[in-house]
């Protein structure tokens, strides 16, 4: 168990549909990193926080967001969802910017019909 | 663009057979390098961070090593609890804090009893 919460598991919705996945990170850690697996593209860095604030962002659709709470936990937020979506979502921490080992979660699995 | 190829992308070993996995790199400038393993359905699990040329870590049956261009995750007597999807990654600087991790598509290992 790595400390890295996620909830749902699994999310099931369809096309045009917006979901709203969420993360806790390891007790101490600040920044919070996201990223999509798909059969194709493998293990994609979406979007990082640090602290509240956004710090870096990879290959985050312009219909994807994200935010990081004053608690620390995280958001990430998909919109007008399309087949393609359809992925596993993982959410990783580490302890600060420069710190470079990322704690995975156990991911949500999410199914666009 | 920050590329990782890993190589074979399916490995079938008998039990106590030892191998290497391949995992080379072309970045810009290398923060670190990682392993993770990864069993289906659930998030990455941290095994090493490497971070210069002739470095090497060891834990149990694997050691990981780190050249200019590539890296090598050592497997020794593996035993059927090894089998599992090996990914590697790389971080880069890339104007300060840390950013995502680029992953390779990963090696499938399979341990025959």
């Amino acid at each position: 168990d790595s400390g890295v919460t996620q909830t749902p598991k699994h999310l099931i919705t369809a096309t045009g549909q917006r979901v709203t996945l969420r993360c806790s990170p390891r007790s101490g850690d600040l920044s919070v990193y996201w990223y999509q697996q798909s059969l194709d593209q493998g293990l994609q860095f979406l979007i990082q926080y640090y602290n509240g604030e956004e710090r870096a962002k990879g290959n985050i659709l312009e219909r994807f967001s994200a935010q990081q709470f004053p608690d620390l936990h995280s958001e990430l937020n998909l919109s007008s969802l399309e087949l393609g979506d359809s992925a596993l979502y993982f959410c990783a921490s580490s302890v600060g910017p420069t710190t470079y080992e990322q704690y995975f979660g156990p991911g949500t699995r999410l199914t666009v019909t | 663009e920050d590329q990782v190829t890993q190589s074979p992308e399916a490995l079938r070993l008998q039990e106590g057979e030892s191998s290497s996995l391949n995992c080379s790199y072309t970045v810009s400038g290398l923060r670190g390098l990682f392993w993770y393993r990864q069993d289906p359905g659930k998030g990455p699990e941290f095994l090493f961070t490497l971070y210069s040329a002739g470095e090497e870590k060891e834990k149990e049956r694997l050691k990981a090593t780190l050249t200019k261009k590539e890296s090598f995750l050592h497997i020794t007597a593996p035993k059927p609890e090894d089998s599992a999807t090996y990914l590697c990654a790389v971080q880069t600087y890339s104007g300060g804090g840390a950013d995502g991790l680029t992953f390779g598509k990963g090696t499938h290992l399979i341990i025959q009893p």
